[in-house]
């Protein structure tokens, strides 16, 4: 089974309005880290925001948040007021294991095209 | 601060040959990683390492190996190069801090790998 699932190949959102990234994940592992990259055309990966497990409150960075619903195994990221610069390629991923040793697993990926 | 740095940033391989991949790292980070990315996919974890001296394999560690004398660099090598290595590779990096930091794993830019 997959541990983290993307189940929109792409999403088409306007300037300004408001999208949402679904990811779901998959573990038996009571300490986990969610976290959500960005890959624009050029190819690097670019840190966008984290949710610990045991986190009480959902994670915010500037106009992204996470909307973390851990009895639904669900971590999606919200971008607010899109930009054209937010057109990209958005990997979900998890972090499990003992933390000297843990892994990130990632998902295929969304990519969010924003027309003007 | 450079970050996380990998040279070459493209190269075409013949079948059969061999060559190492080259990452760096100036922020003291005891945890490196690399992965690959397939056309259209999420990244796979080949190997890791949580310090000096000390590597483990990832989910597909087949026809690569690591080696870690310092802090600072992780090459990986390809001894026997095949058309399935044909991908994108990932260098990243993490430090041991505070929560949010301490899970977080920084890329590098990524070096393109075509074997004909």
């Amino acid at each position: 089974a997959q541990k983290i699932t993307q189940t929109q190949p792409g999403m088409f959102v306007q300037e300004k309005e408001a999208v949402t990234l679904d990811c779901t994940y998959d573990t038996s592992d009571p300490s986990y880290g969610l976290f959500w990259y960005k890959q624009p055309s050029s190819g690097e990966m670019i840190f966008l925001i984290y949710q610990g497990s045991y986190d009480q409150q959902n994670a915010t960075e500037g106009r992204y948040s996470l909307n973390f619903q851990k009895a639904r195994k669900s971590a999606n990221l919200v971008i607010s007021a899109s930009q054209l610069g937010d057109s990209a390629m958005y990997f979900c991923a998890m972090r499990e294991g003992r933390k000297g040793y843990s892994t990130l697993t990632f998902g295929k990926g969304t990519m969010l095209l924003v027309s003007p | 601060n450079a970050g996380v740095t990998q040279t070459p940033k493209f190269r075409i391989l013949k079948i059969g040959q061999s060559m190492t991949l080259q990452c760096t790292q100036d922020m003291n980070h005891n945890y490196m990683y690399w992965y690959r990315q397939d056309p259209g996919m999420g990244l796979k974890l080949i190997y890791y390492s949580v310090g000096a001296g000390i590597t483990d394999k990832g989910e597909v560690p087949n026809g690569y190996n690591v080696s870690r004398s310092t802090t600072e660099d992780f090459p990986l090598r390809l001894e026997l190069a095949a058309p399935s290595q044909t991908s994108v590779y990932f260098c990243a990096s993490r430090g041991a801090g505070g929560r949010q930091l301490g899970e977080t794993q920084y890329f590098g830019p990524g070096t393109r790998l075509l074997v004909l």
